[in-house]
Order: structure tokens, then C-alpha cells, then sequence
């Protein structure tokens, strides 16, 4: 069974820092492209950033980019994000996904940034 | 950035009758050399993350009832629920992978009639 579990979120201040983790299992971790998706309270779907296999690219929107950082270490089939200089508007729910067509979503892990 | 606009924002369909959702992008998603349209479509509960129902625009995931159909090519797709049910009942959302960012519409809320 393929599962994804999320964690590491929690309260932070603005201009905080957190790192995100995602524990994959039930299928080859480093043959799949990852992504991170967020979703702020009663809001829609926020791609954020991905991590394809082949060639290890990595990409982000642009709201996030030059402050989080997607990792993945395959030997622990984990997927990270790292998320510097954390604004009020990064306040959300952060879901790990596997696949570009995202085959399958963790359960998610709260951010909150508020002072 | 390519943008995905779902239409309507939300939908009131009687049981048993069709739901159809709509998604247009800014740019094409049909990728030529494999003539495959990157458009995933997602139901969202309550509660719960979403959960995939069709990716290249028209292939249903395992699983998932045959009463979800997608349809559509290039710039305008189609979700379609051939007969409502009460489960049926969340928000939809179609996204893109064709560039990134991944973008995703709107959102789309299906509600009892």
C-alpha cells in the first residue's frame, strides 16, 4: 500500500524557518517525480514545489522561490522541504504527492506562521 | 505561468442527474510528440486531501467510478459525472503538469440540488 506521511509542521514566527518530511512506502521512491502542494484554510490548491527523478531538477513557484529548498534522500525514501523566511501568507496545509499526476497525496502537515 | 480557469465556482445538480465541470488553460497542454494532454483532475472532501480521478485529461484512476468521465483536448477540458450521487458531493479541481508551476483551477463546489 502506498502511503505518504507527512510531518515536521507547527507554529513559527514570521521570518522562522521549518522543515518538512515526507516518509514514503509501498512503492520505489526514487523512481517517482514528488511534489509539494499547499492549501491555506478554506482556500484552493497551491502547487509549490517539485522534485523530478530523472535528472534530480527541481523547481518552484514563485512565491517560494529563494526561501524553500525540496530535497529528497532516497536511502531513508523521504522528501524534505525546507522552508526559510516563513511569511503569514505561507499559513497553510502542506501535502506531499507523489507523481506529476498526483497519484497519490499524504494527509498533510499545519503550517502556521503568526507571531 | 499557465492559468487554469474553472467554470462555475460552484454547481447544484439533482441526484441521479449529470454534473459537468469545466477547466480552461491559457496555453496548450497537449504535449505534440506524444499527443497527451497533461490535465489531472482531483475530488476534495472535507477533511480529507484530494484524491485523483483522471490524469491525461481522460484516463480514469484505478478505481475510481465509471460515472467520472473526462474529456477534451488543447485548452478546454471537461469533467463529467454521468449521474450524481450523495458521495459526490466535494470540490473539484482540475490542475496542469504540463509546465511548472503545476497550476490548479479554482476549484469547483458540487452541492445537492
Amino acid at each position: 500500500e502506498v502511503q505518504l506521511l507527512e510531518s515536521g509542521g507547527g507554529l513559527v514566527q514570521p521570518g522562522g524557518s521549518l522543515r518538512l518530511s515526507c516518509a514514503a512506502s509501498g512503492f520505489t521512491f526514487a523512481n517517482y517525480d514528488m511534489t509539494w502542494v499547499r492549501q491555506a484554510p478554506g482556500k484552493g490548491l497551491d502547487w509549490v514545489s517539485g522534485f523530478f527523478a530523472h535528472g534530480g531538477s527541481t523547481y518552484y513557484a514563485d512565491s517560494v522561490k529563494g526561501r524553500f529548498t525540496i530535497s529528497r534522500d532516497t536511502s531513508k525514501n523521504t522528501l524534505y522541504l525546507q522552508m526559510n523566511s516563513l511569511r503569514a501568507e505561507d499559513t497553510a496545509i502542506y501535502y506531499c504527492v507523489r507523481g506529476r499526476e498526483g497519484t497519490a497525496w499524504g494527509q498533510g502537515t499545519l503550517v502556521t506562521v503568526s507571531s | 505561468d499557465i492559468v487554469m480557469t474553472q467554470s462555475p465556482d460552484s454547481l447544484a445538480v439533482s441526484l441521479g442527474e449529470r454534473a459537468t465541470i469545466n477547466c480552461k488553460s491559457s496555453h496548450t497542454v497537449l504535449y505534440s510528440s506524444n499527443n497527451k494532454n497533461y490535465v489531472a483532475w482531483f475530488q476534495q472532501k472535507p477533511g480529507q486531501p484530494p484524491q485523483l480521478l483522471i490524469y491525461w485529461a481522460s484516463t480514469r484512476e484505478s478505481g475510481v467510478p465509471d460515472r467520472f468521465s473526462g474529456s477534451g483536448s488543447g485548452t478546454d477540458f471537461t469533467l463529467t459525472i454521468s449521474s450524481l450521487q450523495a458521495e459526490d458531493v466535494a470540490i473539484y479541481y482540475c490542475q496542469q503538469y504540463y509546465g511548472t508551476p503545476h497550476t490548479f483551477g479554482q476549484g469547483t463546489k458540487l452541492e445537492i440540488k
